[in-house]
């Protein structure tokens, strides 16, 4: 079946570097959206790229679509601790998009 | 508005036990999923619903879970007889008809022993 496969794992970085988590689908999505859930928390909703090589900014959060919606990431400029969590995406099938296909997400960890 | 609201917060029941998680989802969003989520798998799609309908159940593990939504501001998800292996966090969460993303309840952590 469809699967939606995010790297890393993990990651740990200093307060201040750079972050970016990369998911990869089996199949052309319709749309891809990304959540941020923090420790003991809920998936908060971020963002939703429906376009074929989007890219949206949100203050120091970049995302893409790749070309053959196929694959995006998450980019974060500058961490600072406030974004610690775990971040998801999750791709929406073709032809049934309310049925999300989610990621097992991206653990990020901000040393001060 | 409250959001996505879910009860209870935390669950601790015996194995064999009926466990019922509720959810009242944000005035409006015509879409309510149940999901599970575990550190082995992951957010899993149990179920949604469209306007009360159910859509697509195929998430469901097997007969032992239910889910209902007998009106526009209400839902349950039923567990009978719960086992060990349910222990996970089940999240409920509402979209409105435009695609706007997910809105999520703050969760039922269950646990079955």
């Amino acid at each position: 079946g469809q699967q939606v496969m995010q790297i890393p794992q993990y990651q740990h970085v200093q307060e201040g570097e750079d972050f970016t988590t990369y998911c990869n689908s089996s199949t052309t999505l319709s749309n891809i959206q990304w959540y941020k859930q923090r420790p003991g928390g809920h998936p908060v909703f971020l963002i939703q790229l429906v376009k074929s090589g989007e890219v949206k900014k949100q203050k120091r959060l970049t995302f893409q679509f790749g070309e053959a919606k196929k694959n995006s990431s998450l980019h974060i400029t500058a961490t600072q601790t406030t974004d610690v969590g775990t971040y998801f995406c999750a791709g929406a099938q073709a032809g049934n998009n309310r049925k999300l296909i989610w990621g097992l997400g991206t653990s990020l960890a901000v040393n001060p | 508005d409250a959001g996505v609201i879910q009860s209870p917060r935390h669950e601790v029941t015996e194995m064999g036990q009926e466990v019922t998680l509720r959810c009242k989802p944000i005035s409006g969003h015509d879409y309510l999923f149940w999901y599970r989520q575990t550190m082995m798998r992951g957010l899993e799609l149990l179920i949604y619903f469209n306007n009360n309908v159910p859509i697509d159940d195929s998430g469901m593990p097997e007969d032992r879970f239910s889910a209902k939504m007998p009106n526009a501001s209400f839902s349950t998800l039923k567990i009978q007889p719960s086992e060990p292996r349910d222990s996970a966090v089940y999240f409920c969460a509402t979209e409105e008809a435009v695609l706007y993303g997910y809105t999520f309840g703050s969760g039922t952590r269950l646990t079955v022993v």
